[in-house]
């Protein structure tokens, strides 16, 4: 079985200021890794997402995570944000068993202030 | 593109009644679709895993009679809760999933049993 630690359950951060968002996994399988991003009163949108490769990832409004197999962790980072970059941020894990089932980080909020 | 609703985005019934709720894939077909449950301040806990013209197979202490899936198209899967009581509030998030390691996500549907 997986599990997903998301070390801070609030950010706050200024504009225009770097943010690092962490996620750590633990898990018996090999995984691909995920982050989702989800606005109030909306669905979770992906951010990006690790199946193979190049172990840097980017992904949609600027976002970039790292694998590190070593330290089982994904951590997010934006090296500017904005204040629309306020939202609740979530990392996900699925084995590469093929059963696509997603396990859940329990999220972070990311607050942008001006 | 890929865009998921859900309907209705908010529902209150009365305590012993059953409840449905539509997710739809809007310009996509989903072979697989995905209902989750999420409690404030938490994470999105899977409830199933449904596959279009087979049964839906439910997580472990999650009451397969109690909460109906169908999944009838490749563009519509049902949940129905069926004799809802106060502790079945909750905020129900679908998924669907075109391909392999590929969701997304509905809006979510809070429901809120009186």
């Amino acid at each position: 079985a997986q599990s997903v630690t998301q070390l801070d359950s609030q950010v706050p951060v200024f504009e225009e200021a770097p943010v690092e968002l962490r996620c750590n996994y633990s898990s018996s399988v090999s995984v691909y890794l995920f982050w989702y991003v989800q606005y109030p009163n909306q669905g979770l949108q992906l951010l990006l997402k690790y199946l193979s490769g190049s172990t840097l990832v980017k992904g949609i409004n600027g976002f970039e995570a790292e694998f590190n197999k070593s330290q089982t962790s994904f951590h997010l980072r934006k090296p500017s944000v904005h204040i629309s970059d306020t939202a609740e941020y979530f990392c996900a894990v699925s084995d590469q068993g093929g059963s696509e089932k997603l396990v859940f980080g329990k999220g972070t909020k990311l607050t942008v202030n001006p | 593109g890929a865009v998921v609703s859900q309907h209705p985005s908010w529902v209150i019934c009365k305590s012993g009644t059953s409840v449905k709720i539509e997710c739809r894939s809007l310009d996509f077909q989903a072979t697989t679709m995905f209902w989750y449950r999420q409690f404030p301040k938490q994470s999105l806990m899977l409830m199933a895993t449904s596959n279009e013209g087979s049964k839906a197979t439910y997580e472990q202490g999650v009451e397969k009679d109690k909460f109906l899936i169908n999944h009838a198209s490749l563009t519509l899967s049902t949940l129905t809760v069926t004799s809802a009581h106060p502790e079945d509030s909750s905020f129900y998030i679908c998924s669907a999933s075109p391909q392999k390691y590929e969701q997304y996500f509905g809006p979510g549907t809070r429901l809120t049993v009186t």
